[in-house]
C-alpha cells in the first residue's frame, strides 16, 4: 500500500531554532499533501495544503512566515518551523493524496514528528 | 465552516463488549466521512469511508459505520471489540465538493479495551 515518510521522528531544541521536517511518498506521487498539527489529547488540525510547483494554502489563523512549507518535487515537501519557541511544541503530522485517484481518495499519513523546543 | 465532533473522549470496555463510537459533523452539502485508527506509536490508517450508496459501510478489522443524513452521523460500530483494538479513533469529514481533499477531523476518542 501507500506509504508516507516522515523525518525525524523526534526533534529535541533550543528556543530559537529553525527545525525542517520532511514529508515523502514513497511509492506514489503526490501533488498534494497535508500538514497537521496535534495537540495532547486534541484532534489533527490542518495546518496547511502543500501544492507541489506552488505556493502552499494556509488555514486560518496559521501564520506563513512562521511555518514554511515548500513541495518542490511529487515526493518531498517540507515543514520549516522557523526561529521555534516553546509553544511551537507539539506533533506534527503530514499526509499524501495519490493524484492517480480522485479528490475522494483517502490521505495517506506519515508517522508524525514531535517537536519539543525548550 | 465544516466541523465534527466525536462525542465520547475516552471508552473503556473489557473485551468482548460491543462498541460505538458517536460522531456528528457539520456541513450543509455533500460529504465524504471516513474514520481513521491510530494504533500506539503507529501512524493514522484509514478504517472504512463513506462516499456515496449503502449507509452502512464495513471497514477493516470488523468495524462498520453507518450514514444517518438526518442525523448528520456516522458512528463507528463493533459487535465484539478486542484488545488489539486499543487505539485512538478519528472520524473526519471532506466536502464532496472539494477538489484539495481537505480533511476535518473531530477531536478523537481513546478506546482501552481491557483483557
Amino acid at each position: 500500500g501507500a506509504v508516507v515518510s516522515q523525518h525525524p521522528s523526534r526533534v529535541i531544541c533550543k528556543s530559537g531554532t529553525s527545525v525542517k521536517i520532511e514529508c515523502r511518498s514513497l511509492d506514489f506521487q503526490a501533488t498534494t499533501m497535508f500538514w497537521y498539527r496535534q495537540f495532547p489529547k486534541q484532534s489533527l488540525m490542518l495546518m496547511a495544503t502543500s501544492n507541489e510547483g506552488s505556493k502552499a494554502t494556509y488555514e486560518q489563523g496559521v501564520e506563513k512566515d512562521k511555518f514554511l512549507i515548500n513541495h518542490a518535487s511529487l515526493t518531498l515537501s517540507t515543514l520549516t518551523v522557523t526561529s521555534a519557541h516553546p509553544e511551537d511544541s507539539s506533533f506534527y503530522i503530514c499526509s499524501a493524496r495519490d493524484p492517480l485517484g480522485n479528490s475522494n481518495q483517502p490521505q495517506h499519513f506519515g508517522d508524525g514528528t514531535r517537536l519539543s523546543i525548550l | 465552516a465544516q466541523s465534527v465532533s466525536q462525542h465520547n473522549h475516552h471508552v473503556i470496555l473489557s473485551e468482548a463488549a460491543s462498541l460505538e463510537l458517536g460522531c456528528n459533523y457539520s456541513y450543509g452539502g455533500t460529504v465524504n466521512l471516513f474514520w481513521y485508527v491510530q494504533y500506539p506509536g503507529q501512524h493514522l490508517q484509514l478504517l472504512l469511508k463513506y462516499f456515496s450508496g449503502d449507509p452502512l459501510v464495513k471497514g477493516i478489522k470488523g468495524f462498520e459505520a453507518e450514514f444517518i443524513k438526518s442525523k448528520f452521523s456516522f458512528n463507528l460500530r463493533k459487535p465484539s471489540v478486542q484488545w488489539s483494538d486499543t487505539a485512538e479513533y478519528f472520524c473526519a469529514v471532506k466536502g464532496g465538493s472539494s477538489n484539495t481533499g481537505k480533511l476535518i477531523f473531530g477531536q478523537g476518542t481513546t478506546l482501552q479495551v481491557k483483557p
